[in-house]
């Protein structure tokens, strides 16, 4: 089966300053890519997500990068703001399935 | 769009007790929800994933007699805890798929506390 792994666990930044979480996955037939968002005591929220034919994607402060020969793919944060504090899910998919990451905890610091 | 709700957000009951949960897609039709546990500070753990009208295929480790999924309708599917115990105590959040593929959106989650 699928298995994704995700990097650092936590995550420190200066407020203003970038963020960059990584995540690999093994499955190959994996073809769709979100992430999460999950502040604390709600529901995860998807703020970003690619499909297998994109190499890139960004909206606004966030952007996600996928490299398909390598099986990784990235979220990038620029302009860090406090409120972006949270913990963060990679995902891969593949038809009704979905892997998740173990999770980035980010805290933005002022 | 793309929005899903739980109810009841908190829940406190004794031991022994049965506990239902909702989750509903309120603006679209989901053909196929996801129900999840989560404890402090891990991942999320998927119990079992149901689609409408049929049976809910559970993950491994995940007693189906214990926790009863439904999903009635293209819109709501409910968890029912039977006979919680204090170990049943968590977060529990579910998510809902549009036929369309792509995400999944998650509700707010449920905070079952046993006692």
């Amino acid at each position: 089966g699928e298995n994704v792994e995700q990097h650092p666990s936590t995550l420190s930044v200066q407020e203003g300053d970038s963020a960059v979480i990584k995540c690999t996955y093994s499955d190959s037939a994996s073809n769709y890519f979100p992430w999460y968002k999950q502040e604390l005591g709600k529901g995860p929220q998807l703020i970003i997500d690619i499909r297998s034919n994109v190499g890139e994607k960004k909206d606004q402060r966030i952007a996600v990068t996928l490299n398909k020969t390598a099986k990784h793919f990235s979220l990038h944060i620029t302009e860090t703001q406090p409120e972006d504090s949270a913990v963060y899910f990679c995902a891969a998919s593949y038809s009704n399935q979905f892997y998740f990451g173990t999770g980035t905890s980010l805290t933005v610091i002022p | 769009g793309a929005v899903v709700s739980q109810h009841p957000s908190w829940v406190i009951c004794k031991s022994g007790t049965s506990v239902k949960i909702e989750c509903r897609s309120l603006d679209f039709q989901a053909t196929t929800m996801f129900w999840y546990r989560q404890f402090p500070k891990k991942s999320l753990m998927l119990m079992a994933t149901s689609n409408e009208g049929s049976k809910a295929t559970y993950e491994q480790g995940v007693e189906k007699d214990k926790f009863l999924i439904n999903h009635a309708s293209l819109t709501l599917s409910t968890l029912t805890v039977t006979s919680a115990h204090p170990e049943d105590s968590s977060f529990y959040i579910c998510s809902a798929r549009p036929p369309r593929g792509g995400a999944q959106y998650f509700g707010p989650g449920t905070r079952l506390l046993v006692l």
